[in-house]
């Protein structure tokens, strides 16, 4: 069964500094991949997609996410964060088929530090 | 583009009364609309799909006469929560699926609490 990981549940990163959320897939096929941003008690933000091509995506708000097949990975990565990028991130993978499910990692609790 | 709203964004109601969450999409046609629960700190739980026209699925263990989902237009999908307890009290989203069938766009969510 497909399914998703991000191993951090929880990142702190100073103001300023890069980042880099990890998260990878369990998948047969090319997947379609997503990563979403959500602020405490809001719904969720589309970052970035990857359905295929070019395996570096860039998204919104700075965000760059790359589709590593052999690594079964797509993390995503910024070069500087602002204190404003303080939020939940999950990532995401189609089900196969026409259901249009998505299958969500557990989620990463990105805190910036001043 | 793909903006999804929800309405309420928060409500209080009293133990064993029905709540209806609209989900609405704004400026396009949703083909197809998703209802998730989330629990603090959590990921999220994928409720039901619905679809335009058809009856709703649900994921298992979830009990569609509780949750009932009614998607009566492409713009428009509607989440009851009938006799609620404290126990549903929870943060519902919904989200949409348009042409481009695979992305899916999300409402902001609407906190309920049951006393």
């Amino acid at each position: 069964a497909q399914s998703v990981t991000q191993p951090d549940i929880h990142i702190t990163v100073s103001e300023g500094a890069s980042l880099e959320l990890r998260c990878n897939y369990s998948y047969g096929a090319t997947p379609y991949l997503f990563w979403y941003v959500q602020s405490p008690g809001q719904g969720l933000q589309l970052l970035l997609k990857y359905f295929s091509g070019d395996t570096l995506v860039q998204g919104i708000k700075g965000f760059e996410a790359e589709f590593k097949r052999s690594q079964s990975s797509f993390n995503l990565r910024k070069p500087s964060v602002h204190w404003s990028d303080a939020a939940e991130y999950f990532c995401a993978v189609l089900q196969p088929g026409n259901t249009g499910k998505l299958i969500f990692g557990q989620g990463t609790t990105l805190q910036v530090k001043p | 583009g793909a903006v999804v709203s929800q309405h309420p964004s928060r409500v209080i109601c009293k133990s064993g009364t029905s709540v209806k969450i609209e989900c609405r999409s704004l400026d396009f046609q949703a083909t197809t609309m998703f209802w998730y629960r989330q629990f603090p700190k959590q990921s999220l739980m994928l409720m039901a799909t619905s679809n335009e026209g058809s009856k709703a699925t649900y994921e298992q263990g979830v009990e569609k006469d509780k949750f009932l989902i009614n998607h009566a237009s492409l713009t428009l999908s509607t989440l009851t929560v009938t006799s609620a307890h404290p126990e549903d009290s929870s943060f519902y989203i919904c989200s949409a699926r348009g042409l481009a069938l695979e992305t899916q766009y999300f409402g902001p969510g609407t906190r309920l609490l049951v006393l």
